[in-house]
């Protein structure tokens, strides 16, 4: 089964500190994503990439850089946390070339900005 | 504006119950769609998925999908306690860039004993 992987599973951070969240996937896929997820909101996309050393922004950049070094690492970087950044981060893995796009998920980071 | 529109927000029902979960958007490009489910705690888990008008069955889950009314929904039979979790519809355009998936807020189920 798809494996993905996120480290730290909590964190807690001062605001206007940096902050970075990483993800790693042994599942061969092209593409990568970040979402966060608030209450009422469910999951919105911020970065995704489909080949290494390439992101794009998704639908709430602002605030957030990724990076994906290679195939099966992607992270996340809030360059000066705040408070409203403060949410559970989610990263995930699709295959193109598989029925649908099925996107396979990690178990989620805690962020909290204080 | 969100583009995937969920409800109810929440359901409870009984142990053997029937639960059901709907799902509208607002987007014609939206062709193919998917149920996920999130147990607390955990990361989204897809569930099914349905690119045709009509109804799909996986076990004691049905999905039904009418591309004309851009409705989608979900039907859960039997609903046993480990159902419990939150529900969410997703949906991507065709030719969509990246792979990308459009979430709906989601519906929380709490299934009782």
């Amino acid at each position: 089964e798809a494996a993905v992987t996120q480290s730290p599973r909590s964190k807690v951070a001062v605001t206007g500190g940096k902050v970075t969240l990483s993800c790693h996937q042994t599942n061969n896929h092209d593409y990568m994503y970040w979402y966060r997820q608030d209450t009422g909101h469910g999951l919105r996309l911020i970065h995704y990439s489909y080949v290494a050393d390439s992101t794009e922004k998704g639908d709430i950049p602002d605030g957030y850089k990724a990076s994906r070094p290679s195939q099966e690492n992607f992270s996340l970087i809030l360059e000066l946390a705040s408070l409203s950044q403060t949410a559970v981060y989610f990263c995930a893995s699709s295959d193109p070339t598989g029925e649908g796009y099925e996107q396979y998920f990690g178990p989620g980071t805690r962020l909290t900005v204080l | 504006q969100q583009k995937v529109q969920q409800s109810p927000e929440s359901l409870s029902v009984p142990e053997g119950g029937m639960a059901s979960f709907n799902c509208t958007s607002s987007d014609r490009n939206f062709q193919y769609f998917w149920w996920y489910r999130q147990h607390s705690g955990e990361g989204p888990k897809a569930l099914m998925s349905i690119f045709s008008d009509g109804d799909k069955k996986e076990g004691r889950f049905t999905a039904h999908l009418n591309k004309a009314s851009l409705h989608v929904s979900l039907h859960i039979r039997d609903s046993q306690p480990s159902d419990s979790a939150l529900y969410f519809c997703a949906a991507r355009s065709y030719g969509g860039s990246g792979n990308k998936l459009i979430f709906g807020t989601g519906t929380l189920l709490s299934v009782k004993p």
